[in-house]
């Protein structure tokens, strides 16, 4: 089992704030870093992803990735209520003896943009 | 374009019933999972398929069972259910299994095992 760190929550913060949400993980093997938002009885949907160390930005996020620390980030910048959601890492790994790639999700961290 | 679809929205079952979890995409993709979510264990992977005829083992495959006759269609069934199933259901498809394609996840399944 690839193991990925995620703290649950609930991470409340006022509209407007800069959110950061981490994960950590103890396994070289993962090679592509994903986040993804799950409202509210819904399902995940991909927000963002890279696979290289290094910052990657999409409008009001951005993705980081520190490899030599095994640490990924997503900042969330001018927060919005509509940002409220659970925000899911995902880490994808290659299985030594073939096969499908591995996917493996941190539990989630429940966030409230407070408007 | 329908994406993931998931049916039913909600099932309660008794200890012991059988039932079978509907999942379909109209986007051709040949890999297809199922996962199940339950609160502070994250998804997990229960089965998954990387094209028709083929389907193999995730992580907590045990009382599941699925088949992959079509590219569209990967039901799940519940061959005796337990209370331990309750749980939400997600299903989900990308064009492959590799590194880079994404996955897109169904609205899931709510099911409560009484």
């Amino acid at each position: 089992q690839k193991e990925v760190e995620q703290d649950p929550g609930p991470l409340s913060v006022p509209e407007g704030a800069i959110v950061s949400l981490n994960c950590t993980y103890s396994n070289s093997a993962f090679q592509y870093f994903m986040w993804y938002r799950q409202y509210s009885r819904k399902g995940p949907e991909l927000l963002m992803y890279t696979y290289s160390s290094g910052n990657k930005e999409d409008g009001r996020f951005t993705a980081q990735v520190d490899k030599s620390s095994k640490y990924i980030s997503l900042f969330i910048r001018d927060s919005q209520p509509s940002d409220s959601a659970t925000y899911l890492c995902a880490m994808k790994w290659k299985p030594l003896g073939g096969g499908a790639d591995g996917l493996t999700f941190g539990k989630g961290t429940h966030l409230i943009i407070q408007p | 374009n329908a994406g993931v679809t998931q049916t039913p929205k909600f099932q309660v079952l008794k200890t012991g019933q059988s039932m079978t979890l509907q999942c379909a995409q109209d986007m051709n993709h040949e890999y297809m999972s199922w996962y199940r979510q339950d609160p502070g264990m994250g998804l997990r992977l229960i089965h998954y398929s990387v094209g028709a005829g083929i389907t193999d083992q995730g992580e907590v495959p045990n009382g599941y069972n699925v088949s992959r006759s079509t590219t569209e269609d990967f039901p799940l069934r519940l061959l005796s259910a337990a209370p331990s199933q309750t749980s939400v259901y997600f299903c989900a498809s990308s064009q492959g299994g590799g590194l880079q394609e994404t996955q897109y996840f169904g609205p899931g399944t709510r099911l409560l095992v009484l």
